[in-house]
């Protein structure tokens, strides 16, 4: 069993559409949360950053973090045809100080907003 | 700033070739990580690189080895490539300085096939 959980889709949705998307972890060390975003033929770039548990709102992006049932959620509202990408979900044990922040991701589920 | 870059941008080896590649960062970060990315698997770990002098191995170390020529340079060298290695392979870099300590940045990526 993978230590991180990403449904691949592909997942397509109508313009102005709610997203969610979503990852389950079994690691319960893990404390600092990510989603990238990756467009085709491009590197990741960050896009939310989380620690702990709790919401953190950015436009019209939305991270949750569950940490007790080891689940955590990107919303995307009012849909647009540029958050076309693969979103990819990341955690780290450990930040800060000489240790190295190791991530884990999940596989990348590929979303396709069409018009 | 250029951030993350990574040359070559494509290559095609032939079985049993080597071939190096290489990375560099321009924000002057401590850790330096070489990733690859293959269909459904996500971004896998191969080797990172802590701090200047220090490398260690990753998730799928296994037909790479890796220097870190100084702080700024990261290389990723396949001694004799196989078809297994064909892959798109991404470096990335962090700072543990800040608040932020597990953000990692990418490069745009290295598209390699081995025939």
């Amino acid at each position: 069993q993978k230590e991180v959980e990403q449904d691949p889709g592909p997942l397509s949705v109508p313009e102005g559409a709610i997203v969610s998307l979503n990852c389950t972890y079994s690691n319960s060390a893990f404390q600092y949360f990510m989603w990238y975003r990756q467009y085709s033929r491009k590197g990741p770039e960050l896009l939310m950053y989380t620690y702990s548990s709790g919401n953190k709102e950015d436009g019209r992006f939305t991270a949750q973090v569950d940490k007790s049932s080891k689940y955590i959620s990107l919303f995307i509202r009012d849909s647009q045809p540029s958050d076309s990408a693969t979103y990819l979900c990341a955690m780290s044990a450990n930040a800060g100080g000489t240790s190295y922040g190791k991530l884990t991701f999940g596989q990348g589920t590929i979303l396709t907003v069409h018009p | 700033n250029a951030g993350v870059t990574q040359t070559p941008k494509f290559q095609v080896l032939k079985t049993g070739q080597s071939m190096t590649l290489q990375c560099a960062q321009d924000m002057n970060h401590n850790s330096m990580y070489w990733y690859r990315q293959d269909p459904g698997m996500g971004l896998r770990l191969i080797y990172y690189s802590a701090s200047e002098g220090t490398t260690d191995k990753g998730e799928v170390p296994n037909g790479y080895n890796v220097s870190r020529l100084n702080k700024r340079e990261f290389s990723l060298r396949l001694e004799s490539a196989a078809p297994s290695q064909t892959s798109v392979y991404f470096c990335a870099s962090s700072d543990h300085s800040g608040a932020r300590t597990d953000t990692q940045y990418f490069g745009p990526g290295t598209r390699l096939t081995v025939l």
